[in-house]
């Protein structure tokens, strides 16, 4: 079935630099792809999304990367800030009822 | 998301109560959701509706159900409440585009 990973659970990273948070999807027909972010205590946040028909997607300090052949997208962080630090979740529009399927998340943790 | 709110927003329930989470929305959106968060598990899908007489099992819609009272209510009610619906539930809502809109959460625990 289709499915929406993350490489890592966790990741942690100083104040100051830049991060990365990379994501595998498996429906190679999925043609739209979100970023959300959680802090604790909150609803996921909208943060960038993009549509398959785009490889990359630039916002206020974040980029989004989609590798379509190998079904793998990323989110950068630019200049990471300790208010970051959040879960961040993929989400693929890929679901059998049109739905998101998201994947289990990474938590960043910034550094001072 | 402060136009997606969500009702009550902690709950302590005990095994064979009936519950009822609402949400309600101020972004005029056709389309509202319900997901079951959990540790590990990421979001799923519970229940959803495109309009107020179109209503749609999710992923794991087995011992919930839904009322669209109107485009801007949508509730979740757990008929007999059990411990492992213990969970974050989120309320989402979407206009035209592919974006979702998520509530603040209910954190419900059944005793």
């Amino acid at each position: 079935g289709e499915s929406v990973g993350l490489h890592l659970p966790t990741l942690s990273v100083q104040e100051g630099d830049n991060s990365i948070i990379n994501c595998a999807y498996s429906n190679s027909a999925s043609d739209y792809f979100i970023w959300y972010k959680q802090e604790s205590g909150k609803g996921p946040q909208f943060i960038i999304d993009i549509r398959s028909n785009m490889d990359k997607r630039q916002g206020q300090r974040v980029t989004v990367l989609l590798n379509k052949t190998v079904k793998h997208l990323s989110l950068q962080i630019a200049a990471t800030q300790p208010g970051d630090s959040a879960v961040y979740f993929c989400a693929d529009l890929g679901g059998s009822q049109g739905n998101l399927i998201f994947g289990k998340g990474t938590k960043l943790s910034v550094k001072p | 998301d402060a136009d997606v709110t969500q009702t009550p927003r902690n709950r302590i329930t005990k095994t064979g109560k009936r519950i009822m989470l609402e949400c309600s929305q101020t972004k005029g959106h056709d389309r509202m959701y319900w997901y079951r968060q959990d540790p590990g598990l990421g979001l799923r899908l519970i229940y959803y509706s495109f309009d107020v007489k179109d209503i749609n099992k999710g992923e794991i819609s087995d011992g919930y159900s839904v009322s669209r009272q109107a485009q801007a209510k949508f509730s979740l009610s757990l008929e007999s409440a059990i411990p492992n619906q213990t969970a974050l539930y989120f309320c989402a809502t979407r206009g035209e585009t592919d974006t979702q809109y998520f509530g603040p959460g209910t954190r419900l625990t059944v005793l």
